[in-house]
């Protein structure tokens, strides 16, 4: 099971665009890489999945080098809104286990 | 829709005494799962239920037991709370098919043991 690191923190200011980095050194080859978001007392929502490349969608980028050992979410234009905790998993699809770990804390100030 | 439902909201125990948290989702999904979640920590898996019928551990299964009762319900047990159970409890759905697995949380059971 491919564990992850990311930063603990990161303080933004509105309108910027936020990147935060996970590593993966550990990754399979048939593991995929995901994003959640989680409000406090709240459950966390998915964001984003990839495998490789560039993933984008409406609320969310996600970057992925060759070598799939890193990953990076970008926001652009953060709000007050998007302070929230960050999860980055990897994991494959043929398995149901997702290492969650500790999250990166977004603090987004006016 | 709802989405995923659990109930009881919030819950007291005292050491020793069971209890059955209950989770439901009306998205016709296959998998359901079981989350705790402690103070400043990322979630871990409790226990998850890959399709109707089926159960399997995940990393932390000690102290609990689950129940697929169908495929819209998914109950976690505790048999005789420690404090050591006290956090908060999600579950999870999700419709898995080979390239995408997307899990849709409920809102979570705060529960303490005293």
């Amino acid at each position: 099971l491919a564990k992850t690191t990311q930063p603990i923190s990161m303080d933004s200011y509105e309108g910027q665009e936020v990147n935060i980095t996970c590593s993966h050194n550990n990754i399979a080859t048939n593991d995929y890489i995901t994003w959640y978001q989680q409000f406090p007392s709240q459950g966390p929502r998915f964001i984003i999945q990839g495998y490789k490349t560039k993933v984008t969608n409406e609320v969310a980028s996600l970057f992925i080098p060759a070598d799939r050992k890193s990953s990076t979410l970008s926001l652009p234009r953060v709000s007050l809104s998007d302070t929230a905790v960050y999860y980055c998993l990897v994991g494959g699809n043929n398995f149901n286990k997702f290492y969650f770990g500790s999250g990166t804390k977004l603090n987004v100030k006016p | 829709n709802a989405g995923v439902t659990q109930t009881p909201k919030f819950q007291v125990l005292k050491t020793g005494q069971s209890m059955t948290l209950q989770c439901a989702q009306d998205m016709n999904h296959n998998s359901m799962y079981w989350y705790r979640q402690d103070p400043g920590m990322g979630l871990r898996l409790i226990y998850y239920s890959a399709s109707e019928g089926t159960t399997d551990k995940g990393e932390v299964p000690n102290g609990y037991n689950v129940s697929r009762l169908n495929k819209r319900e998914f109950s976690l047990r505790l048999e005789s709370a420690a404090p050591s159970q006290t956090s908060v409890y999600f579950c999870a759905s999700s419709e898995r098919d080979r390239d995408y697995n997307e899990q849709f949380f409920g809102p979570g059971t705060r529960l303490t043991v005293l």
